[in-house]
């Protein structure tokens, strides 16, 4: 059965670091995987997706990238602003979604 | 594109009382639809795979019987928490795959959730 894992769970950072959260999983055969951000008692916004055989997707100030033979995906956020606080799910896409156990991160003014 | 409601958005309930969550797909069609339960600061974890015209099909430890989940049409799924007990308060969500294969392979578009609170 795949595994997720996200590495650190928590994260604090000062407002304008760059910072790099990362997501591990167990099993290499995914059709895909995406980031997601979730605020508190909120649903789901999906950041970025990266197909299988991608190795990278940029938007804004994010970037995620995939090494799906070492099971390993990591989302790189730039200069990190308050508004950026939340928790952070990886999930990848086999024969169903399988979601990671998440980072929070919180940003200090 | 590609949006996913769910309804309604919360809701409070009594003990022994049946809840029911609408999951829709706006402006596509959707063969499939997933469930997902969420308890506070944890993960999301799949509960059931919701098929247009035929039976869901459940994960381990899932109660079918207590989670009932009709997907009638391509837009349109329903899970319904029966006699609800203070231990399935959580928050619900949903998901849909296009079935056209619009977006990636295998992409799920997700609703924005159904919080249940059980009093």
């Amino acid at each position: 059965k795949q595994e997720v894992t996200q590495i650190p769970a928590a994260l604090s950072v000062p407002e304008g670091e760059n910072l790099v959260l990362n997501c591990s999983f167990t099993d290499s055969a995914i059709y895909n995987l995406q980031w997601f951000r979730q605020d508190p008692g909120k649903g789901l916004t999906s950041l970025l997706l990266i197909q299988s055989s991608q190795r990278e997707q940029t938007s804004g100030r994010l970037n995620a990238s995939l090494d799906k033979s070492s099971g390993r995906s990591t989302l790189y956020i730039a200069a990190s602003q308050p508004g950026d606080s939340a928790t952070y799910l990886c999930a990848v896409s086999g024969n169903q979604f399988y979601f990671g156990t998440g980072t929070s991160l919180t940003v200090i003014p | 594109g590609a949006v996913v409601s769910q309804h309604p958005s919360w809701v409070i309930c009594k003990s022994g009382t049946s809840v029911k969550i609408e999951c829709r797909s706006l402006d596509f069609q959707a063969t499939t639809m997933f469930w997902y339960r969420q308890f506070p600061k944890q993960s999301l974890m799949l509960m059931a795979t919701s098929n247009e015209g035929s039976k869901a099909t459940y994960e381990q430890g899932v109660e079918k019987d207590k989670f009932l989940i009709n997907h009638a049409s391509l837009t349109l799924s329903t899970l319904t928490v029966t006699s609800a007990h203070p231990e399935d308060s959580s928050f619900y969500i949903c998901s849909a795959r296009d079935r056209s294969g619009g977006g990636a392979y295998n992409e799920q578009f997700f609703g924005p959730g159904t919080r249940l609170t059980v009093l």
